[in-house]
């Protein structure tokens, strides 16, 4: 595809369940990062994926928080035993040179979570 | 650590032009995005500055103040789908990850 894409776009879910984010990045870009868009809040960051390095997860809100980077391109956040709190519109981004000072970021859609 | 400060609303009229500022304090300076983000959708790219001076590209500019920790976007001929969220962020030395402000909400009226 053209974009980031995320899925699903959508989801609600009970406090206490488990829930996993996808991210498609876009072909080519090395570079990955998640976000977190609460009502009203800037962009949180939560973590960084560059090539095969290990991650930058100093944004983690709490161990309940997870993320893997397969093969260098999708890549899955996973939030164990949901609470109200984290509920929000969770972004990813990717680009393709993060080393370059010019670098941008292009952002998927989200994905809208709920916890009931 | 970085702070970043955007006004959180501003109105303006269509057809006008408008300035949204935004000011930063860091340990260390390699850049300033500004980005356009409509409501329910993703954030989109709108400009880079890492000198200080004005960028301009068609109806929108951008400037920075690297002394001042200061830059402002400025929207000119406002349009009614120029009604979105505008995010500032930070990107410090050593640091591949930009830090974005609150956004500032703009509303364009008739």
């Amino acid at each position: 595809g053209a974009g980031v894409s995320q899925s699903p776009s959508n989801k609600v879910t009970e406090k206490g369940k488990d829930v996993e984010l996808r991210c498609d990045p876009i072909s080519g870009h090395t570079a990955l990062y998640w976000y977190r868009q609460s009502l009203g809040q800037g962009l949180e960051f939560l973590i960084y994926f560059q090539g095969n390095s290990a991650p930058d997860k100093s944004g983690l809100p709490s161990d309940r928080f997870s993320a893997e980077r397969t093969g260098g391109s999708v890549s899955t956040l996973t939030i164990q035993r949901t609470q109200q709190e984290d509920s929000a519109v969770y972004l990813c981004a990717s680009s393709r040179s993060p080393d370059s000072s010019t670098d941008t970021q292009y952002f998927g859609p989200g994905t809208r979570l709920t916890v009931l | 650590g970085q702070n970043i400060d955007q006004p959180t609303e501003m109105t303006a009229t269509e057809g006008a032009i408008v300035q949204i500022n935004c000011t930063y304090q860091t340990s260390g300076f390699n850049g300033l995005f500004w980005y356009q983000q409509h409501a329910g959708e993703a954030p989109t790219f709108l400009s880079y500055n890492v000198l200080d001076g004005l960028e301009e590209k068609g109806r929108f500019s951008s400037f920075l103040s690297r002394s001042k920790g200061y830059s402002y976007l400025l929207l000119k001929e406002l349009q009614m789908k120029d009604s979105a969220s505008y995010l500032c962020a930070v990107r410090t030395g050593g640091s591949y990850i930009p830090t974005f402000g609150r956004g500032t909400s703009l509303i364009v009226h008739p």
